[in-house]
């Protein structure tokens, strides 16, 4: 029993490369996320995807774009990477079904991402 | 928006009692949840309050009070083990917001 898995789990980028990050759930969930997390601050909310075919911009979208392949996958991409993108990234998904407000967040074990 | 406010650390002693607060500001409420994080590993749900009032959990409970905007998490008899970062976090629809964490330090 899987949870989240996310892939890479370390990277090191050059400024201005690219690079994708995957992310998948055997859940059967219907929404999921992207977080970053950098030291001393809690986790921000990148894009999400509510439903399989929708995807919806957080708190810190720029320079990141997002594909729900499919209702097990959910990747973010960096087109031109920089510095500031050097974070902790995770990925969550949740059952997001009616009831929405009470189900857990399951997130991955994270890609640590460091861009020279 | 969705903001919320916790303290940055708190220190306590193994075998005691700890609380951790959290207030909040958000357009539409749709619960309170609590999360745990050890260093270099996931966050871990703990718990979730949608009304007021305290659920438990063995050691630990979590409380709400939507009228102040306001909630804690409370752990009892403390273990060396829990020390960790734990953040409470609001949830809109299908979005959620966290807070930017508690650093609990258990000392012996």
């Amino acid at each position: 029993n899987a949870g989240v898995t996310q892939t890479p789990k370390f990277q090191v980028l050059k400024t201005g490369q690219s690079m994708t990050l995957q992310c998948a759930q055997d859940m059967n969930h219907n929404s999921m996320y992207w977080y970053r997390q950098d030291p001393g601050m809690g986790l921000r909310l990148i894009y999400y995807s509510a439903s399989e075919g929708t995807t919806d911009k957080g708190e810190v979208p720029n320079g990141y774009n997002v594909s729900r392949l499919n209702k097990r996958e959910f990747s973010l991409r960096l087109e031109s990477a920089a510095p500031s993108q050097t974070s902790v990234y995770f990925c969550a998904s949740r059952t997001g079904t009616k009831n929405y407000s009470n189900q857990p967040q399951h997130f991955g074990d994270g890609t640590r991402l460091s861009i020279l | 928006g969705q903001s919320l406010e916790q303290p940055s650390e708190v220190t306590a002693v193994e075998g005691a009692i700890v609380q951790i607060n959290c207030t909040y500001q958000t357009s539409g409420f749709y619960g309170l949840s609590w999360y745990q994080q050890h260093d270099g590993g996931a966050p871990t749900f703990l718990s979730y309050n949608g009304l007021d009032g305290l659920e438990e959990t063995g050691r630990f409970s979590s409380f709400l009070s939507r009228s102040d905007s306001y909630g804690y998490l409370l752990l009892q008899e403390l273990q060396m083990k829990d020390s960790a970062s734990y953040f409470c976090a609001v949830g809109g629809y299908q979005k959620v917001t966290f807070g930017t964490g508690t650093k609990l330090q258990v000392i012996p």
